[in-house]
């Protein structure tokens, strides 16, 4: 599976938008970007994931650049609640996420 | 939907005993279920893979003969923590995924809420 960089930590006021990027430059054709939070002691949860178009739910936006070499996670109205590790993963079809360090990001008042 | 249900939350025991810690999926098959360690601070370590019927696939560096899964039906895996020591304490947690319908190119994963092991 094609490996992450994700900046260590971010910091955003509530209310703002919050928007984590996520290099992975070594992504292939069939690899997936996915994204998952932590907040403190609970299991990951899913938020998003997409392969090439931009992608938007009910919790974040997904950009993926056009040469899929890097993406950006956005949470569009920052809450004290999205305070959480975010981890972004790239993989195939095989799909055995590895968890790299993440971004702590902390949503202040 | 796609609930993952974990129990115990917490478990505390004593060196030398065994603890087993359930993992489910409430609401949906899982084609494979996957168990995790993190400890302090750290990431998510991938322990073991395992599907429904079939023996488990472990990581390098873990012991099978310690950390026995189970996993014998589509929602339901085990993890037994065997003569336990201290420094398997840690925060283990589960996670089951599934194919979304024919053609798709990926599986959806959810995770357990995750069970802190403390070894006194």
């Amino acid at each position: 599976d094609a490996k992450t960089t994700q900046p260590p930590s971010m910091d955003c006021a509530e209310g703002r938008a919050a928007n984590l990027p996520c290099n992975h430059s070594t992504i292939s054709g069939n690899e997936y970007v996915y994204w998952y939070r932590q907040i403190h002691s609970q299991g990951p949860q899913y938020i998003i994931h997409g392969l090439k178009n931009n992608e938007t739910n009910e919790m974040a936006s997904l950009i993926i650049t056009e040469d899929r070499k890097s993406s950006t996670l956005i949470l569009p109205h920052a809450t004290l609640r999205d305070t959480a590790v975010y981890y972004c993963i790239v993989t195939g079809g095989s799909y055995i996420p590895t968890f790299g360090r993440g971004t702590s990001l902390i949503v202040h008042p | 939907g796609a609930v993952v249900s974990q129990h115990p939350s917490r478990v505390i025991c004593k060196s030398g005993t065994s603890v087993k810690i359930e993992c489910r999926s409430l609401d949906f098959q899982a084609t494979t279920m996957f168990w995790y360690r993190q400890f302090p601070k750290k990431s998510l370590m991938l322990m073991a893979t395992s599907n429904e019927g079939s023996k488990a696939t472990y990581e390098q560096g873990v012991e099978k003969d310690k950390f026995l899964i189970n996993h014998a039906s589509l929602t339901l895996s085990t993890l037994t923590v065997t003569s336990a020591h201290p420094e398997d304490s840690s925060f283990y947690i589960c996670s089951a995924s599934f194919r979304r319908g024919k053609g798709a190119g990926f599986n959806e994963q959810y995770f357990g809420p995750g069970t802190r092991l403390t070894v006194t």
